[in-house]
């Protein structure tokens, strides 16, 4: 079955460091690959995803992830963290064998401080 | 385009009541999903729609839970008695179906059942 892991509850970054948000999942054949990201009182938002191709994938504001083969990693990654990038973080793995679900990790808290 | 619409976004019912969630998904978008989000079990899949036909509905907690969608901009998700344990933010999302498509979820509906 596939799965997603985001070992990490809870990632706390001062504001102006490198920030990175862990992904591991479990698939068979070739993963599809997506990070998301939850306001307070909001719906999840679209962040990037992994298809195929370069393993570093760019996505909206700032943020970047490095897909990793060997490692079945794709972990959330931005050079410069900021205060406003304090939100919930998920990573979703599509279900190839199961009508192409979406397979969720359970969320990471970033706390970005000033 | 406005997004995935839901409707209402805040509601309070007595236990024991109909409740009746409401979502419009994007347009052309073919693929329909309802999500439940508490602090304690994280983000549930209830159930997947594909082609307005409801391709698994294993994650509806109880037949209590019941969910149609008649045409291709409307589904709803109805909770008819509702309990206090109901209590959740509940999130529709859809997607074009392709595996590599992410899905795009709307604003939320928070139940409260008093």
């Amino acid at each position: 079955a596939q799965s997603v892991a985001q070992p990490e509850d809870q990632v706390n970054v001062a504001e102006g460091n490198p920030l990175t948000v862990k992904c591991t999942y479990s698939v068979s054949g070739n993963p599809y690959l997506f990070w998301y990201v939850q306001y307070p009182n909001r719906g999840l938002q679209f962040l990037l995803k992994y298809i195929t191709g370069d393993n570093l994938v760019k996505g909206s504001y700032g943020f970047e992830a490095e897909f990793n083969k060997s490692q079945t990693s794709f972990h959330l990654k931005k050079p410069s963290a900021l205060v406003s990038d304090s939100a919930l973080y998920f990573c979703a793995v599509r279900d190839i064998g199961s009508n192409y679900q979406l397979i969720w990790g359970a969320g990471t808290k970033l706390i970005i401080k000033p | 385009d406005a997004g995935v619409i839901q409707s209402p976004r805040h509601e309070v019912t007595e236990m024991g009541q109909e409740v009746t969630l409401r979502c419009k998904p994007i347009s052309g978008h073919n693929s329909l999903f309802w999500y439940r989000q508490t602090m304690m079990r994280g983000l549930e899949l209830l159930i997947y729609f594909n082609n307005n036909v409801p391709i698994d509905d294993s994650g509806m907690p109880e037949d209590r839970f019941s969910a149609k969608m008649p045409n291709a901009s409307f589904s709803t998700l109805k909770i008819q008695p509702s309990e206090p344990r109901d209590s959740a933010v509940y999130f529709c999302a859809s997607s074009r179906q392709a595996p590599a498509s992410e899905a795009f979820f709307g604003q939320g509906t928070r139940l409260t059942v008093v």
